[in-house]
């Protein structure tokens, strides 16, 4: 049973470019959720999706939008990237507001 | 609003010794409360978590949390650290649709 999936695993951007990251959720998980980890700092929820709708937002700007798919899986866009944005994005799985699943992350750096 | 705060921000400890790393929460009614743990290149790993009911936590990998509600804390032991314990640890508070996380205490483990 694979775990949740993040793609790509590390990405290089340069400012006020667009970029997109991928999640597939754990076998059996309908609700995903996506974190931003700056260095040296705990995750930060920036939104989570259920049913294909965005259910819940954290203190994130507009630039940060996100899509679930029917299959579950997610997509997290961020537009005009600034050089704030480098980050780890986490994405996390759950079933309903059940127990979140992780995954790896990817690594953003904006140049 | 919700928040936490984890004092220390590196602790180092030898093979074979106790642990506790402290976690202090903001929170207006009855917290969900969590410990992850983050190896370099991981995502976070749920060690515990607290709903209600016994204030004494026990999770993975010999871990235990005591949740303190007179000290809003939630601290978390393990009587006999290993060398495999050197990661990072996050203590969370809320609820999957908007969880907050401390900045995290790195630990390391001294042979």
């Amino acid at each position: 049973d694979a775990g949740v999936t993040q793609s790509p695993t590390h990405l290089i951007k340069t400012r006020g470019q667009q970029v997109t990251l991928r999640c597939s959720p754990k076998s059996g998980h309908d609700t995903v959720s996506w974190y931003q980890q700056a260095l040296g700092q705990g995750p930060q929820f920036i939104f989570q999706y259920y049913e294909e709708e965005e259910r819940q937002r954290g203190n994130f700007p507009d630039r940060f939008s996100g899509h679930q798919f029917p299959n579950y899986s997610s997509e997290l866009n961020v537009n005009a990237l600034l050089l704030g944005d480098s980050a780890l994005y986490l994405c996390a799985s759950s079933l309903g507001s059940g127990e979140q699943f992780f995954g790896p992350g990817t690594r953003l750096t904006v140049l | 609003a919700q928040s936490v705060t984890q004092p220390d921000i590196h602790i180092t400890v030898s093979e074979g010794a106790s642990l506790e790393l402290r976690c202090n929460y903001s929170y207006g009614a009855t917290p969900y409360l969590f410990w992850y743990v983050q190896s370099p290149g991981q995502g976070l790993q749920l060690l515990l978590k607290y709903f209600s009911g016994d204030t004494l936590v026990q999770g993975i990998k010999g871990f235990e949390a005591e949740f303190k509600r007179s000290q809003s804390s939630f601290n978390l032991r393990k009587p006999s650290v290993h060398w495999s314990d050197a990661a990072e640890y996050f203590c969370a508070v809320g609820e999957n649709n908007d969880m907050r996380f401390g900045a995290g205490t790195r630990l390391t483990v001294k042979p």
